[in-house]
């Protein structure tokens, strides 16, 4: 099992429309749990942090079940500008970030 | 966040010769990190560099392959060795926030080796 599994995708939704992305990861010994956006040809910025059951910033809710070792992303009312790529992120400790190969999000007028 | 800087921000180099990569923070930092990026693909960490110690290599890594130099806490720099066209990748170093693994990164060095 990878360490860090993502749908690549890509998922194409309109404008105004709610998209969830998962992610699954193997190591239950995870501390923390980042969503990071990457758009083309450029590097990844820190979208959201998750230390706890969840956190929500505006439009972007994410989700931890540590049962399940799961993790997910809401957008809400997906704007043009979203359109990117999402990497799920896992810190298990000794500075050390897992990434997982990222979900594509195309957000079409 | 901190502010990161690298250069090259690209590069096209001929096999068999070696490119050093430059990345400079705006602000102390105790670690840095470098990864790779190949193409379609997610990062890959190369090794952390720390101030003052010898940087520690993932596995696949090796220190002669990438070189790191980490003279002070604001600056490092990664070297591609003996480059082949495989060695074709987004370069990218990044610095701990310090707050449970969130990590920062630079705008990344995009390197073609022909």
């Amino acid at each position: 099992r990878k360490e860090v599994e993502q749908d690549p995708g890509p998922f194409n939704v309109p404008e105004g429309a709610t998209v969830a992305f998962n992610c699954t990861y193997s190591n239950s010994a995870s501390q923390s749990f980042f969503w990071y956006r990457q758009d083309c040809r450029k590097e990844p910025k820190l979208l959201m942090s998750v230390y706890s059951s969840g956190n929500e910033d505006g439009r972007f809710t994410a989700q931890l079940n540590r049962a399940s070792q799961y993790i997910s992303l809401l957008i809400r009312d997906s704007k043009l500008s979203d359109s990117a790529t999402y990497l799920c992120v896992v810190y298990s400790g000794y500075s050390t970030l897992t990434f997982g190969k990222g979900t594509m999000l195309l957000v079409s007028p | 966040s901190a502010v990161i800087s690298q250069k090259p921000s690209r590069d096209i180099c001929q096999r068999g010769t070696s490119l050093t990569i430059q990345c400079q923070v705006d602000s102390q930092v105790t670690m840095m990190f470098w990864y790779r990026q190949q193409p379609g693909q997610s990062l890959t960490l190369i090794a952390t560099a720390n101030q003052g110690s010898e940087a520690t290599y993932e596995s696949g890594f090796v220190i002669d392959k990438f070189p790191i130099s980490r003279p002070n806490l604001t600056f490092s720099t990664l070297t591609v060795s003996n480059m082949s066209p495989e060695d074709s990748s987004i370069y990218l170093c990044s610095v701990s926030s310090g707050q449970m693994g969130t990590q920062y990164f630079g705008p990344g060095t995009r390197l073609l080796v022909l």
